[in-house]
């Protein structure tokens, strides 16, 4: 069975650049996450998709990201204009479906560095 | 609001040495998982386990153990005889039903950079 596949792994622009992402999540998995790693933490949610809508949204900065699921399997993560802050590791994840007794799958990340 | 604490943030081990991890965590839910998640130097985020608050029963998976203790909202992490392949930054989560018990939120600790030197 086919990973969780990110594109691209690496991605160097520089502030005021717009940036994207793409995730594919594992065939079948309804649900759909975006987490933001900054060097050091723990991930933190973005934002979750189930199928095509919008689960839970609050901690993505919605002034400049912006995300889609528009099919119901892959996903779009859009930064607009990028600042310095948001170097970060961008990871997606799946799951079968939303909750907690469904494992969430995660992908390579793609490594984004602001400049 | 839940929250989780990785007290430890880097750990060196010389092989075959027992390490333990350790993992404090707040909530308000009666109802909630824990995880443990792996990150090796490739990035990508290994799930290792998942508890829930209704089973305190302690679990060993070949070197791995887990130790989870509702009373002092605790939920420690043990390997064995450690080994090199073991080197990687170690991630406890928690997770909590969000409105309408239809969603949740997975929050992650700040990890744990654990080094197995041989």
């Amino acid at each position: 069975e086919a990973g969780v596949a990110q594109s691209p792994r690496y991605k160097i622009i520089e502030k005021r650049q717009s940036v994207a992402f793409w995730c594919n999540p594992i065939s079948g998995h309804a649900t759909l996450y975006w987490y933001q790693q900054i060097l050091g933490q723990g991930p933190k949610l973005l934002i979750q998709f189930q199928n095509n809508g919008v689960v839970d949204d609050s901690q993505l900065p919605k002034d400049r990201f912006s995300a889609e699921r528009l099919k119901g399997v892959d996903s779009t993560l859009k930064i607009q204009p990028a600042k310095l802050e948001d170097s970060a590791v961008y990871l997606c994840a799946s799951s079968l479906f939303s909750g907690s007794s469904y494992e969430q799958y995660f992908g390579p990340g793609t490594r984004l560095t602001v400049t | 609001a839940q929250k989780v604490t990785q007290a430890q943030t880097e750990i060196s081990v010389v092989e075959k040495e027992d390490v333990t991890l350790d993992c404090v965590y707040e909530t308000r839910d009666t109802t909630y998982y824990l995880f443990w998640y792996k990150q090796p130097p490739s990035g990508e985020l290994v799930f290792l386990i998942r508890r829930n608050s209704f089973d305190e029963q302690n679990e060993i998976s070949g070197r791995y153990s887990w130790n989870f203790q509702k009373s002092t909202s605790s939920f420690n992490f043990t390997i064995t005889a450690s080994q090199v392949v073991d080197s990687a930054v170690y991630f406890c989560a928690l997770s909590e039903a969000g409105s309408g018990g239809s969603n949740y939120k997975l929050t992650f600790g700040k990890g744990t950079l654990l080094t197995v030197n041989p």
